[in-house]
């Protein structure tokens, strides 16, 4: 069963860089997964796709602050020189031909 | 610039239906598949269904828990997609989005349509 398992929850500083991760289900090391972030009562926004071998492109607008790596099963977002409004639920979401999976989102607090 | 804009949302009955409509502007509906999310009250993004491009066969794909109620459908010379939610349930109360797709992942979504179910 294709599934995608994020932290609830991370918090870094202003100014620092945080990683989050996405690990996807045993026997689907190889899938792509796209990374949204979703601001408080505002919808969500597409960042990036990210393949298996690390290689990513973003969406329309996106921050080169925004990056992307991957390790096996783990797919990550690097957000560096945090900013208040990176503030926000960022979800991985992946996909296969006929289903689409969205990870729990983890809450990215900005101290 | 590509804009999703849905409407159609509102208070509806448990058992009742409601149609959600996804107007597209700034690219050509055809050449993607349309899918649709949506997000219950203070909780995360739940996929519900896509419909895929016409030169894929303009066949859907639906979660299990609207599988047989919602049908998700396209007019690609009016540039619009469509959701049709039937025997409603109060579960079904959410935000719900549409999104562009690319090979799979969304890279656009529309702002959300508001979706009530309650007596």
């Amino acid at each position: 069963q294709l599934v995608v398992t994020q932290s609830p929850s991370a918090s870094a500083s202003l100014g620092a860089s945080v990683k989050l991760t996405c690990t996807l289900s045993s026997g689907h090391s190889s899938y792509p997964i796209a990374w949204h972030q979703q601001q408080p009562e505002k919808g969500p926004r597409y960042l990036m796709i990210l393949k298996s071998d690390g290689s990513h492109k973003k969406g329309d607008g996106i921050p080169d602050r925004f990056s992307g790596s991957s390790s096996g099963a783990e797919r990550y977002l690097t957000i560096s020189s945090l900013q208040s409004e990176d503030e926000a639920d960022y979800y991985c979401q992946t996909w296969g031909s006929d289903i689409r999976v969205f990870g729990g989102g983890t809450k990215l607090t900005v101290l | 610039e590509v804009q999703l804009v849905e409407s159609g949302g509102g208070l509806e009955q448990p058992g009742r239906s409601l149609r959600l409509s996804c107007s597209a502007s700034g690219f050509s509906l055809s050449d993607h598949a349309m899918a649709w999310f949506r997000q219950a009250p203070g909780k995360g993004l739940e996929w519900v269904g896509f419909v895929r491009r016409k030169s894929y066969g303009g066949t859907s794909e639906y979660a299990a828990s609207v599988k047989g109620r919602f049908t998700i459908s396209r007019d690609d010379s009016k540039n619009i997609a469509y959701l049709q939610m039937n025997s409603l349930k109060t579960e079904d109360t959410a935000v719900y989005f549409c999104s562009r797709e690319d090979v799979g992942n969304v890279d656009y979504w529309g702002q959300g349509t508001l979706v009530t179910v309650s007596s």
